[in-house]
């Protein structure tokens, strides 16, 4: 079965420190992988996604299929980087082709 | 680009009663979402459309839920009767096509459902 797990519902940082935020997954194929993130008051959007192996924002992710993990990571947090962030996955193939399952969510606090 | 539109932004009801939400997706999407996010919770997939087509309704309780696309454009979901534990922001989304390398979900602001 398809499963997102995100271990830290709530992550606070100070301004200017490394910030990680952990997502583990289950997949018996090869999923993409992507990180949402929902902004206060507004709408959830993408962030990232592991096929464009691209940095936003400051933020990388890498996907790890030994490990299963698909970390969020910025070297030097900033306070506009607090949001609620989900890592969310989609199969490849079969039924879960084009349906995104989405992780339970992680807080973060970046404080000044 | 003008983004997903979904309406009510709120809406509180009792159980027992019906309650609609409406979507309109980005124009051009063919692919269009329903989830729903309890409290705590991820998101989850309700019923994916491609175009006027259901391609996955697997998560949704049909005894109660319903939804439709005629058109291939906006879409409404509907509840009835609704439960308690219907209380949720119910998120519409819409991407290009099938194939989500190349599309990502553009998401609406949702609708706060509060059944009491």
């Amino acid at each position: 079965a398809q499963r997102v797990t995100q271990p830290e519902k709530l992550l606070s940082v100070f301004k200017g420190a490394p910030v990680e935020l952990k997502c583990n997954y289950s997949y018996s194929g090869s999923p993409e992988l992507f990180w949402y993130v929902q902004y206060s008051r507004q709408r959830l959007q993408l962030l990232l996604r592991h096929i464009s192996r691209e940095s936003i924002k400051g933020f990388t992710a890498d996907l790890n299929k030994g490990e299963t993990s698909f970390h969020l990571k910025k070297p030097f947090a900033q306070e506009e980087d607090s949001a609620m962030y989900y890592c969310a996955l989609t199969g490849t193939g079969g039924s879960t082709l084009g349906r995104l399952y989405f992780g339970r969510g992680t807080q973060l606090t970046v404080w000044p | 680009e003008a983004g997903v539109a979904q309406s009510p932004r709120y809406k509180i009801i009792e159980k027992r009663q019906s309650v609609a939400f409406w979507c309109n997706p980005i124009s051009g999407h063919a692919t269009l979402y329903w989830y729903q996010q309890i409290l705590g919770q991820g998101p989850k997939l309700l019923i994916q459309f491609q175009n006027n087509g259901v391609v996955d309704d697997s998560q949704l309780p049909k005894d109660r839920f319903s939804a439709e696309r005629l058109k291939g454009v906006d879409s409404t979901l509907k509840i009835q009767p609704a439960k308690l534990e219907d209380s949720a922001v119910y998120l519409c989304a819409s991407s290009l096509g099938w194939d989500r390398t190349n599309s990502p979900l553009h998401f609406g602001n949702g609708t706060r459902l509060t059944v009491t």
